[in-house]
């Protein structure tokens, strides 16, 4: 699997776009950039995945680089409840996910 | 709809005890898998089940094993409790398997303590 490298940590002010960078430059041809995230002490929750398109959804976007070597995720507006671990990951479509440390975002007032 | 279950919450065993963990997925859902996670490890894939079969399997000792019942719910068991065990153990179901663009929809976990 391509290995992924996220920032540790950021903070994001509420009401602002927190912008989610990840690297990714071994990725191959047929893995999918997918993100998911855990708020503490609940189970990770799907966000959203893409190929090499672009990809809006309710909760976020995802924009991935045409060389498909890096990618972020904007929440648009971010709230408190958007305070997580945020989790990028680079696989082909089957359920043997994993995770590494992530990002933890922090949503201030 | 109800989301996943996972029963009981919090455990607490001892080295050399086993432990059986609970995983209902969400209703029609036919898709189980099973991660551990640690601060250390991160998320690490177990096994999946798939209509009462497993489909696949991770990187771990066979003390840790699974199996899913007709109406979809699995259990996982861990024989020989070492204190590396401690984690907490997450269940996800998803409607389909293999290969497809599937989401998985993972339950709260059961946080397990080796003492």
């Amino acid at each position: 699997d391509a290995k992924t490298t996220q920032p540790t940590s950021m903070d994001c002010a509420e009401g602002r776009a927190a912008n989610l960078p990840c690297n990714h430059s071994t990725i191959s041809g047929n893995e999918y950039v997918y993100w998911y995230r855990q708020i503490h002490s609940q189970g990770p929750q799907y966000i959203i995945h893409g190929l090499k398109n672009n990809e809006t959804n309710e909760m976020a976007s995802l924009i991935i680089t045409e060389d498909r070597k890096s990618s972020t995720l904007i929440l648009p507006h971010a709230t408190l409840r958007d305070t997580a671990v945020y989790y990028c990951i680079v696989r082909v479509h089957d359920y043997k996910l994993s995770f590494g440390a992530g990002t933890t975002v922090t949503v201030r007032a | 709809k109800a989301g996943v279950t996972q029963t009981p919450r919090y455990l607490i065993k001892t080295r050399g005890q086993q432990v059986t963990l609970s995983c209902s997925p969400i209703s029609g859902h036919r898709s189980v898998s099973w991660y551990q996670q640690t601060p250390g490890q991160g998320l690490q894939f177990l096994f999946e089940y798939f209509s009462e079969t497993q489909r696949n399997k991770g990187n771990f000792p066979g003390r840790f094993s699974g199996r899913q019942f007709s109406n979809s719910r699995s259990e996982m068991n861990v024989s020989t409790l070492e204190l590396g065990d401690s984690a907490l153990y997450l269940c996800a179901s998803s409607s389909g398997f293999g290969g497809a663009l599937y989401e998985q929809y993972f339950g709260p976990g059961t946080r397990l303590t080796v003492t």
